[in-house]
């Protein structure tokens, strides 16, 4: 199994440009979820799914982030527009329907920097 | 609210010793706790989890205790080696919500 796979892996923009992360899941996963860490906060939930449908963005930070997930397989998180403070590695994680929201998997993340 | 801490932010140990990282946990509500590593430029990775109902729960090389009189939860690491140089991050969980993380202890070995 690949894992979680995220891409880019490292993401260079100007304040106020959109920037697209994304998110391939463990295969037969049933939830995903978008995580941000920084060295203040630590890492914050910031939405999950479970089959597709969106379930708690309470930790989206505000109307600048959203985030979708078309199909099973893919999921996307959007800034727009970005600013220097969302500067901070972003991961995606998966977990069965076995461990519904305990053991997630996560991918080697996004580091975004947002100049 | 909830609050998961960690007494060491920073531990350092000697190659070949054991190695122990504690979290202090502060809702007595909390049945369901994760510890996961972290190396550098990667993502958390799953270590052993235990459940309230638990009091100790062993893995290949790695023991998680919880304590919930004192609301304390550790995680050992037997015979440290080289590569288990990461930050670890322990986690806690209540009823259905999501899982709340730790800030963190980086852990270094000493060859």
């Amino acid at each position: 199994d690949a894992g979680v796979i995220q891409s880019p892996r490292h993401e260079v923009t100007e304040m106020g440009q959109e920037v697209t992360l994304r998110c391939k899941p463990i295969s037969g996963h049933d939830y995903l979820f978008w995580y941000r860490q920084t060295m203040m906060r630590g890492l914050e939930l910031l939405i999950y799914f479970n089959n597709n449908v969106p379930i708690d963005d309470s930790g989206m930070p505000e109307d600048r982030f959203s985030a979708k997930m078309p199909n099973a397989s893919f999921s996307t998180l959007k800034i727009q527009p970005s600013e220097p403070r969302d500067s901070a590695v972003y991961f995606c994680a998966s977990s069965s329907r076995q461990f519904l929201n305990e053991k997630l998997f996560f991918g080697s993340g996004t580091q975004l920097s947002v100049l | 609210g909830e609050s998961v801490g960690l007494h060491l932010p920073t531990l350092s140990v000697q190659e070949g010793d054991n190695s122990i990282i504690n979290c202090a946990y502060s809702n007595s509500a909390s049945d369901y706790f994760i510890w996961y590593k972290q190396e550098s430029g990667k993502g958390p990775q799953f270590i052993i989890d235990i459940r309230s109902n638990m009091d100790k729960r062993q893995g290949q090389r790695v023991t998680v205790l919880l304590n919930k009189t004192v609301k304390h939860l550790s995680l050992q690491i037997a015979a440290t080696q080289p590569g288990d140089s990461a930050v670890y991050f322990c986690a806690e969980k209540t009823g259905a919500n999501n899982l709340f993380f730790g800030t963190g202890t980086r852990l270094t070995v000493i060859p």
